[in-house]
């Protein structure tokens, strides 16, 4: 079963725009919930996590909202850029370092 | 740091040929992931090592796909038989030792596979 549900598939910004990448759980054990950035042809990076204990976490433009009681979290893109055009995957985690992936998005931020 | 390492970037390979991965994992770090990504299935966990053993290996589709970690510094994934629906790029990430969800994943470029 999929236990971690991220939407939307593919999202168009306009350069300064917001963008907004939205992901949904099911069990409420996971302790950790991190964002992964991929370019073409590069390995997913670490961008940003966040622990159930706090329900927001910004670093510079990006910031993660985390909803613990709907088991929902998002990742919000301020002043998104033409270089922060990526594949993005939320992901959950239990202690061991297990991760499980969303689907990803494909964000495309156009000049 | 070199980084993960992995190698080959790209393998062309007919079906029914053995396969092998190689991954070098950043010096230190004492859990080692293997994943393979698609299109439709996205990026899934085949198999991740703890001080070269291997944990949980429930992600590796079937037989014909082994994994091992003969020491620190090398790790393989093999296909035997390969087949076209195993066509997809495979990655090799590795953590820091404490097994804390918190601890970064750190990801190779990949291997790029191709069975034709």
């Amino acid at each position: 079963q999929q236990q971690v549900k991220q939407s939307p598939q593919s999202l168009i910004v306009q350069k300064g725009g917001i963008s907004i990448i939205n992901c949904a759980y099911e069990n409420t054990a996971f302790d950790y919930f991190p964002w992964y950035q991929q370019f073409p042809g590069k390995g997913p990076a670490l961008l940003i996590a966040i622990r159930p204990d706090v329900s927001e976490k910004k670093e510079g433009r990006f910031t993660i909202s985390f909803n613990k009681s709907a088991k929902q979290f998002s990742l919000h893109i301020m002043d998104s850029q033409p270089g922060d055009s990526a594949t993005y995957f939320c992901a959950v985690s239990f202690s061991g370092g297990k991760l499980i992936f969303g689907q990803g998005t494909e964000l495309s931020v156009k000049p | 740091d070199a980084g993960v390492i992995q190698s080959p970037r790209h393998e062309v390979t007919e079906m029914g040929q053995e396969v092998t991965l190689r991954c070098k994992p950043i010096s230190g770090h004492d859990y080692l992931f293997w994943y393979r990504q698609t299109m439709m299935r996205g990026l899934e966990l085949l198999i991740y090592f703890n001080n070269n053993v291997p944990i949980d290996d429930s992600g590796m589709p079937e037989d014909r796909f082994s994994a091992k970690m003969p020491n620190a510094s090398f790790s393989t994934l093999k296909i035997q038989p390969s087949e076209p629906r195993d066509s997809a790029v495979y990655f090799c990430a590795s953590s820091l030792w404490a097994g804390r969800s918190t601890d970064t994943q750190y990801f190779g470029p990949g291997t790029r596979l191709t069975v034709l």
